[in-house]
């Protein structure tokens, strides 16, 4: 059953501490993205890859990092220099070059920094 | 970049009532335009979308509407039911970039 994988569903960390969230996906999808989803604020991208050891700053990449060693993985890590993590984040994935598809999301992780 | 406006941020309705979501975008070259609705809690999960050569799609109670020349689209749903409650999100742009959202309430 193809689909993306998000791990865990609930994370919690004090704050000053990195924390990194799993995107994992079976689709055979060469781009993958992340978003930030804060009340209010819709979707906010924070990086994209359209190809594995490649990837690009979206619009909120400030105080994360990410890495796209294969083609299935997208972890995003959160570090300390992002004032206001706490968030819902949602990974997503199209297919290769392919600008006029849907996106294909994960459940989600809910990070809670205090 | 791409700036996506969504209206209203909240729209209620009787059960039976249409509504109407609207977004304007700003880069021209956007071609695809999606709309997605989301669950408490859950994933964005797409519900009907639009590409640039067409001007209008429909599916069941669901169409949205698309004016190239005035960079707007919009949702329609007809008949709502109370399942139809929701956020509502557009979307534009070869590098998807999104609305924020419209919370749909439908009272029975």
């Amino acid at each position: 059953d193809g689909g993306i994988t998000q791990s865990p569903k609930y994370l919690f960390r004090k704050e000053g501490q990195n924390v990194t969230l799993s995107c994992e996906q079976n689709l055979n999808h060469d781009a993958m993205y992340w978003y930030r989803q804060d009340p209010g604020q819709g979707l906010r991208l924070i990086y994209y890859s359209q190809i594995v050891n490649d990837f690009q700053k979206g619009d909120i990449a400030e105080g994360y990092s990410v890495s796209r060693e294969k083609k299935e993985s997208f972890p995003l890590t959160v570090t300390s220099a992002q004032k206001n993590p706490t968030a819902f984040y949602l990974c997503a994935s199209t297919p290769a070059g392919s600008y006029n598809s849907p996106l294909h999301f994960g459940n989600g992780t809910r990070l809670t920094v205090t | 970049g791409e700036n996506v406006e969504q209206h209203p941020s909240t729209l209620s309705v009787q059960e039976g009532d249409s509504a109407v979501i609207k977004c304007t975008y700003s880069d021209s070259a956007s071609n695809y335009f999606p709309w997605y609705k989301q669950e408490l809690g859950k994933r964005p999960q797409l519900i009907i979308d639009i590409r640039s050569n067409v001007g209008e799609k429909k599916d069941q109670r669901i169409a949205v509407t698309l004016n190239k020349t005035a960079k707007h689209f919009s949702l329609h749903i007809t008949e709502t039911q109370p399942e139809d409650s929701a956020v509502y999100f557009c979307a534009a742009s070869r590098i998807p970039t999104f609305g924020r959202g419209t919370s749909l309430i439908v009272h029975p």
